[in-house]
C-alpha cells in the first residue's frame, strides 16, 4: 500500500521568497507522482505531475518538483511567492493508471505582503 | 476544456435522511471516483469504479453507501441514512481517456458541500 507524508502543516512566506513544500511517499511499486492546489471554495487542480523520465517536473503557475528515489521525496518549489498562491497543496501517489490517489495531509500556504 | 461537474454544489439535510451526490466525469473518462474531505482534513478515498462495478473501496465505505452508473454520463454517491459524521466536502474524479490513460492524473469536480444537522 502506498501512504505519502507532508511536513508542515502550515507554511508561511513572504511575497517574492521561496516556496518550499514537502512530500514524502513509500510505495512498493515505482510511483506516479502529483501535486494538486486547492483554493479556497474550490475543487483540486493539477499543478504538475511525475510519471517516467525527468526527475525535474514543470507544472503550472512557476512551480515545479524534483523526483528523488533515494530519498523517496517530491518536494515542490516555487522561486518566488507570489499573493495568488495561497492556498492548500497536496501531494499524491498513484501506482498505476486507473488506481485511486492516496492523498498527503496537505499544507496550507500564507503568503505575506 | 472538458470538466467533471458535480451537484448539488450544497446539500444541507437532517440526520437519518438519504442523499444522493450526483457527478457527470469527463465522457470518454472509463474510471470513476468518489472522495470525501471533512473540513480541515485529508482528502480521502471512497471508491473506484469501472467497467460498471466498483474496483476498491476503503474502509470509510461501509453499507450506508453506494455507487451507481445510471446511464452512459452519471455517477451517483448515495448515502442512506445521513450521520453527522458524513458532513464533509465530496469530490467526484474521473480519468482514463486516451491520453492521459498512462499518467494516472485523475480529473476533480468542484465539489459538493453536505451539511448534516
Amino acid at each position: 500500500a502506498q501512504s505519502v507524508t507532508q511536513l508542515g502543516s502550515h507554511v508561511s512566506v513572504s511575497e517574492g521568497a521561496l516556496v518550499l513544500l514537502r512530500c514524502n511517499y513509500s510505495s512498493s511499486v515505482p510511483p506516479y507522482l502529483f501535486w494538486y492546489v486547492q483554493y479556497p471554495n474550490q475543487g483540486l487542480q493539477l499543478l504538475l505531475k511525475y510519471t517516467t523520465g525527468a526527475t525535474l517536473v514543470k507544472g503550472i503557475n512557476g512551480f515545479e518538483a524534483e523526483f528523488k528515489k533515494s530519498e523517496t521525496s517530491f518536494h515542490l518549489t516555487k522561486p518566488s511567492a507570489h499573493m495568488s498562491d495561497a492556498a492548500e497543496y497536496f501531494c499524491a501517489v498513484s501506482v498505476t493508471a486507473g488506481n485511486k490517489l492516496t492523498f498527503g495531509g496537505g499544507t496550507r500556504v500564507l503568503v505575506k505582503p | 476544456e472538458p470538466e467533471v461537474t458535480q451537484t448539488p454544489s450544497h446539500q444541507v439535510t437532517q440526520m437519518g435522511q438519504e442523499v444522493i451526490l450526483r457527478c457527470v466525469p469527463i465522457s470518454n473518462h472509463l474510471y470513476f471516483y468518489w472522495y470525501r474531505q471533512i473540513l480541515g482534513q485529508k482528502v480521502e478515498f471512497l471508491v473506484s469504479f469501472y467497467n460498471n462495478e466498483i474496483s476498491e473501496k476503503s474502509e470509510i465505505f461501509d453499507d450506508q453507501f453506494s455507487v451507481e452508473r445510471p446511464d452512459g454520463s452519471n455517477f451517483t454517491l448515495k448515502i442512506r441514512s445521513t450521520k453527522l459524521e458524513d458532513s464533509a466536502m465530496y469530490f467526484c474524479a474521473s480519468s482514463g481517456d486516451p491520453e492521459t490513460l498512462n499518467t494516472g492524473e485523475l480529473f476533480f469536480g468542484e465539489g459538493s458541500r453536505l451539511t448534516v444537522l
